[in-house]
């Protein structure tokens, strides 16, 4: 029962594009989502988060965008850099239990 | 994510042996979780524990699988009799105590049955 879920395991976009990855989640109780960024052998590092409450979060070049009737996220790294290769992981909570859950990741390839 | 302790980074088990993982949680954080990611897999969550109490053990194997948050020192995820199948990146994470916020992981544990 997968309650994250990111359907594409891969993803390839020119460096300077536009990278969009995209996240939907079936638990209608979340209402906290979080995408985290993720090297070999290294532990996740959290990026950018974003409460039920808002449609839109920005962060530099990463905007996380909310669309709670569709119970869909979607992050948005403009422009891509090469150093932006990595695996992305969307997560959600619920504040009744607070636990974290995550997607299977995409892996990000930023093409030169 | 430096702050989260994790050790040791690598270890390696021969079958039916006991593996135990630490994590030290960074400075004011009272809130731990243990996730796992087998390979070509996501992070899978197993366990959530504030100090001296296992909040969530959904995600944890129910036989030989354990963990503890002890109010001293670190947190310990424990795997008894342990099998190929265990061997995978464990990884802590911890929080501060309020609801809605990032968790900050460690940079994990590889084991590794042989």
């Amino acid at each position: 029962d997968q309650q994250v879920k990111q359907n594409s395991p891969s993803l390839s976009v020119q460096e300077g594009r536009i990278s969009i990855l995209n996240c939907d989640y079936t638990n209608s109780m979340f209402d906290y989502f979080l995408w985290y960024k993720k090297y070999p052998a290294e532990g996740p590092t959290f990026l950018i988060s974003i409460s039920s409450i808002k449609d839109k979060n920005e962060d530099g070049r990463f905007t996380v965008f909310l669309n709670k009737s569709a119970k869909h996220l979607s992050l948005h790294i403009v422009p891509s850099q090469p150093g932006d290769s990595a695996v992305y992981f969307c997560a959600a909570s619920a504040q009744r239990d607070d636990k974290i859950i995550f997607g299977k990741g995409t892996r990000l390839h930023i093409l030169p | 994510n430096a702050g989260v302790m994790q050790n040791p980074r690598h270890l390696v088990r021969r079958r039916g042996q006991e593996a135990r993982l630490r994590c030290s949680p960074m400075k004011g954080h009272s809130h731990v979780y243990w996730y796992r990611q087998l390979p070509e897999e996501g992070l899978k969550f197993m366990v959530y524990l504030q100090k001296e109490n296992i909040i969530d053990e959904s995600g944890m194997p129910k036989e030989r699988f354990s963990a503890e948050f002890p109010k001293e020192g670190p947190s310990i995820l424990r795997i008894q009799q342990v099998v190929r199948g265990d061997s995978a990146a464990y990884f802590c994470a911890s929080s501060p105590a309020r609801v809605n916020t990032e968790a900050f992981f460690g940079q994990g544990t590889r084991l590794t049955v042989v």
